[in-house]
């Protein structure tokens, strides 16, 4: 089934530790990006990737980081975890960057403690 | 700054309709989008306006007034699985999508 696969889709991890969160999609779409969902806040872009080999900076960035080494993956690091990164975090895509139409991931609920 | 404003929950009952308001403040306009969010699952994309008026889908319409800064979201014939957060978004003059923090409708039978 095409779309986009998050993982893992929960995780509970201490702070100070490292975590990288898989995002995959196999509709060839150009655009990916990477959202966090509180409860009470609007999404809020965390990074974004127009095409294959660029990325971006969204309202919310530190302490994550991106890559985007090919089409369809798109993988979210938090380098050194927080509480406040406590969240549930969405992957979505886009065939093209001007457009709000967006497929999205599941979600991953991480926990950090 | 950019702001879209939606109320934090509504109550509606199974068979009636509703309607979802949302206005916005951006620094310019290249469409307003609705979302579907049942809990625990993902945003699903409902409709997409970027000229003035009213877009029908099946139940489902929604109306746009760029001079206003104002757009709804109109269910009819509720169901009860139309029980979800509703997403309204506008994506700006740098192609940024501005969220909205959602709509929770409750259906009562």
């Amino acid at each position: 089934i095409a779309g986009i696969t998050q993982a893992p889709t929960s995780q509970i991890l201490a702070a100070g530790r490292r975590m990288t969160l898989r995002c995959t999609q196999d509709m060839r779409h150009n655009a990916m990006y990477w959202y966090r969902q509180d409860l009470g806040l609007g999404l809020r872009l965390i990074h974004y990737s127009n095409t294959a080999g660029t990325t971006g900076k969204g309202e919310v960035p530190d302490g994550y980081s991106v890559s985007r080494a090919n089409t369809d993956d798109f993988p979210l690091t938090l380098a050194s975890a927080v509480p406040s990164q406590t969240s549930v975090y969405f992957c979505a895509s886009s065939g093209t960057s001007d457009t709000g139409e967006l497929f999205f991931g599941e979600g991953s609920r991480l926990t950090v403690l | 700054g950019q702001n879209i404003d939606q109320p934090t929950e509504m109550t509606a009952t199974e068979g009636a309709i509703v309607q979802i308001n949302c206005t916005y403040q951006t620094s310019g306009f290249n469409g307003l989008f609705w979302y579907q969010q049942h809990a625990g699952e993902a945003p699903t994309f409902l409709s997409y306006n970027v000229l003035d008026g009213l877009e029908e889908k099946g139940r489902f319409s929604s109306f746009l007034s760029r001079s206003k800064g104002y757009s709804y979201l109109l269910l009819k014939e509720l169901q009860m699985k139309d029980s979800a957060s509703y997403l309204c978004a506008v994506l700006d003059s740098n192609y940024q999508l501005i969220w909205g923090a959602g709509t929770k409708l409750i259906i009562k039978p």
